[in-house]
């Protein structure tokens, strides 16, 4: 069955750590990769997504992601976080042209000012 | 303002009753999407629609129901016989691009 495995369940950092958090996934054909976020009392919102081309893929608010085939991965990353990136941080799959959107289960994120 | 409208926000409801979730939408994107968020386990599947008087049931749609009599307007019902219906649940539609458009969601208590 199709999945998406994010093992980071909860992650605290200190402003201007460096983030990465995993995402893996099992799906054997081509595939569509999503980050979201849900900022505290806001809707979840795209950070970025990936469908074809180079497998670094920039995002909003310094946010970037590389796909990674061979190891069914798309890790999220940030070189230095800010107070305001805590949240909690999605991944999902998508098989283009099919309405099946598979949901990572979710890594909050807390940074600590 | 643009985008998905969810309501109520905060919904509490009697064992045996019925309750019905808004969605609607201004985006004119075809395609809409009902998911059910519980703590631990991201968000899950109920129903989705691609067009106007079509729907098709997802990963979880026991004890839920959905109409889509016009393309803003994607309402779920749920009903007395989802065993445990406490949980947030968010509307979307699917953009152009392939992209998610979350509402703000709706959070159900059942006493």
């Amino acid at each position: 069955a199709q999945s998406v495995s994010q093992h980071n369940h909860h992650v605290i950092l200190s402003e201007a750590a460096s983030l990465e958090l995993g995402c893996n996934y099992s799906y054997g054909g081509t595939v569509n990769l999503f980050w979201y976020v849900q900022y505290p009392g806001q809707h979840l919102q795209l950070l970025l997504k990936y469908f074809s081309g180079d497998p670094l893929v920039k995002g909003i608010k310094g946010f970037e992601a590389e796909f990674i085939k061979s190891k069914f991965s798309f890790n999220l990353r940030k070189p230095s976080v800010q107070w305001s990136d805590t949240a909690e941080y999605f991944c999902a799959v998508n098989a283009p042209g099919t309405y099946k959107y598979i949901f990572g289960t979710g890594t909050r994120l807390k940074v600590l000012a | 303002d643009g985008g998905i409208t969810q309501s109520p926000k905060y919904l509490f409801r009697k064992e045996g009753q019925n309750v019905t979730l808004s969605c609607e939408q201004n985006l004119n994107h075809d395609a809409m999407y009902w998911y059910r968020q519980d703590p631990g386990q991201g968000l899950r599947l109920i129903y989705y629609s691609q067009i106007v008087n079509d729907f098709q049931k997802g990963d979880i749609a026991e004890g839920y129901s959905v109409s889509r009599e016009k393309k803003e307007s994607f309402p779920l019902t749920v009903t007395s016989a989802q065993k445990n219906p406490t949980a947030f649940y968010l509307c979307a539609a699917e953009g152009f691009t392939g992209e998610l458009f979350f509402g703000e969601g709706s959070r159900l208590t059942v006493l």
